[in-house]
């Protein structure tokens, strides 16, 4: 089993519209979680980073972990073309200064 | 806004050459890291390094990679000799700390193209 496992895609919904974008993870030690964005051939860039299980909400987005089902959620509210990237899910354990473990990402488009 | 910044941002190689990846990390961040993505595939962790020593590495990480940090400014990735299946984004993260954040920020990669 992969340690996190997270749908390709490619996911396409038009402008407007409220996207829900998953992962699910095996790694019960995995404390830290969080949602980057990643445009074609760029860097990954950071968008939610949560710590405890619950949502955390930022403008558009709101990130949402359970921890019990090892389960996390990124919900992007009045989807924009803007937002259209590969967004992908990473974790790490407790210790400070650990590696990130990352999902294979969602490719996401919003249609105008 | 601080950034990591990577050069070159292309770099192409025949197989068997040496190639060196450079990172300016953000100043004052601790922790240094190497990540790669193969095109298509997911972003994987190859080494971290605090204090002037690695930390942690994969099994990515052979005997053919090395990183440095030869000044209080650069970190580098050397691939002593580079095969077609090296060919991918290199990505350089740092991470700093502060009262409620711990989050590694990242690089816009270098391309990686061997020959």
């Amino acid at each position: 089993q992969k340690e996190v496992e997270q749908d390709p895609g490619p996911l396409s919904v038009p402008e407007g519209a409220i996207v829900s974008l998953n992962c699910t993870y095996s790694n019960s030690a995995f404390q830290y979680f969080m949602w980057y964005r990643q445009y074609s051939r760029k860097g990954p860039e950071l968008l939610m980073y949560t710590y405890s299980s619950g949502n955390k909400e930022d403008g558009r987005f709101t990130a949402q972990v359970d921890k019990s089902s090892k389960y996390i959620s990124l919900f992007i509210r009045d989807s924009q073309p803007s937002d259209s990237a590969t967004y992908l899910c990473a974790m790490r354990e407790y210790n400070q200064g650990g590696k990130l473990i990352f999902g294979q990402g969602t490719e996401l488009s919003v249609k105008p | 806004e601080p950034e990591v910044t990577q050069t070159p941002s292309h770099q192409v190689t025949q197989m068997g050459q040496e190639v060196i990846l450079r990172c300016v990390p953000i100043s004052n961040h601790l922790y240094f890291y190497w990540y790669r993505q193969i095109l298509g595939q997911k972003v994987e962790f190859l080494v971290s390094f605090y204090n002037n020593e690695i930390s942690e590495k994969s099994e990515i990480f052979d005997d053919q990679f090395s990183v440095e940090r030869p000044d209080g400014s650069n970190f580098t990735l050397k691939i002593r000799s580079t095969k077609l299946e090296d060919s991918a984004m290199y990505f350089c993260a740092s991470l700093g700390f502060n009262m409620d954040k711990n989050i590694q920020y990242f690089g816009a990669g270098t391309r990686l193209s061997v020959l």
